[in-house]
C-alpha cells in the first residue's frame, strides 16, 4: 500500500535529550512537511523540503533539525534547544508544492518530555 | 503564520442535521483545501477548490469559496456521527510555498 509511516507513535524524551522522529514516504513525492499541532492552535510548519538535499525552515523551526537525503525519508530531530517539545507531530507529503495539488499525512508522533 | 480562521471554532449538532463550517484567509491564494482530522490521528484531505472556481461538490460535502470576500464555506449534508472530527482549511499558493492551515472546527454528531 502506498503511503506515509511515522514512527514511533508515542515518544517519550528526557530534558536535555535529543530524539529523532521518522517519516518514510513510498508515493514518489518529491515534497515533504513537518508540523506541529498544540491544542487550539492548528498547525504549524517546522521544516520542509521540496528535493532531495535541500530543505527550508518554517514558522517555528528553533530547536529542530532535518535531513533530506533520501527522497522517500525525512526524519526530524528535536534538540534540546526545544524548550517545549510536548505536542503531537505530523509529517506529510505532496507531489511537488501545493499548486493545486493535495498533501498526504502520516499518523502522526506524540513527543511528551518526561 | 496562520493565514486561515475558522469558524466557529466548534460545533455540536444532531445526526441527521447539516453542518456548515466557514474558514477566512488575508492573502491572495492559488486553492483552498479541506482535512477532517479524526482524534489523535493525522490530516485527511477532503476536497480542494481552485482560486477560480466558486462551488464544489463530493459526496456529501459542498465548498464554496468567494475569493473577494477571503472566505470559503464547508457544507455536511445529512451528518452522521462518523463525521465527528476536526475540520481545517488549508490555503495553497503559487510556486513551492507549502500550505497554511487554519485552527480547525471541532464538530461533533450526537446521534
Amino acid at each position: 500500500d502506498g503511503g506515509i509511516t511515522q514512527s514511533p507513535k508515542y515518544l517519550f524524551r528526557k530534558e536535555g535529550q535529543n530524539v529523532t522522529l521518522s517519516c518514510e514516504q513510498n508515493l514518489n513525492h518529491d515534497a515533504m512537511y513537518w508540523y506541529r499541532q498544540d491544542p487550539g492552535q492548528g498547525l504549524r510548519l517546522i521544516y520542509y523540503s521540496q528535493i532531495v538535499n535541500d530543505f527550508q525552515k518554517g514558522d517555528i523551526a528553533e530547536g529542530y533539525s532535518v535531513s533530506r537525503e533520501k527522497k522517500e525519508s525525512f526524519p526530524l530531530t528535536v534538540t534540546s534547544a526545544q524548550k517545549n517539545p510536548t505536542a503531537f507531530y505530523l509529517c506529510a507529503s505532496s507531489i511537488g508544492g501545493t499548486v493545486n495539488t493535495e498533501a498526504f499525512f502520516g499518523q502522526g508522533t506524540r513527543l511528551t518530555v518526561v | 503564520s496562520q493565514q486561515g480562521e475558522e469558524d466557529p471554532q466548534a460545533l455540536s449538532i444532531q445526526e441527521g442535521e447539516n453542518a456548515t463550517m466557514n474558514c477566512s484567509y488575508k492573502t491572495s491564494i492559488n486553492n483552498l483545501q479541506w482535512y477532517r482530522q479524526n482524534s489523535g490521528r493525522g490530516l485527511v484531505h477532503l476536497i480542494l477548490i481552485r482560486s477560480n472556481e466558486r462551488e464544489k461538490h463530493s459526496g456529501r460535502l459542498r465548498v464554496t469559496l468567494d475569493t473577494s470576500k477571503k472566505s470559503s464555506s464547508l457544507l455536511i449534508t445529512a451528518s452522521r456521527a462518523a463525521d465527528t472530527a476536526s475540520y481545517f482549511c488549508a490555503t495553497g499558493f503559487s510556486g513551492n510555498t507549502p500550505l497554511v492551515f487554519g485552527k480547525g472546527t471541532r464538530l461533533s454528531v450526537i446521534a
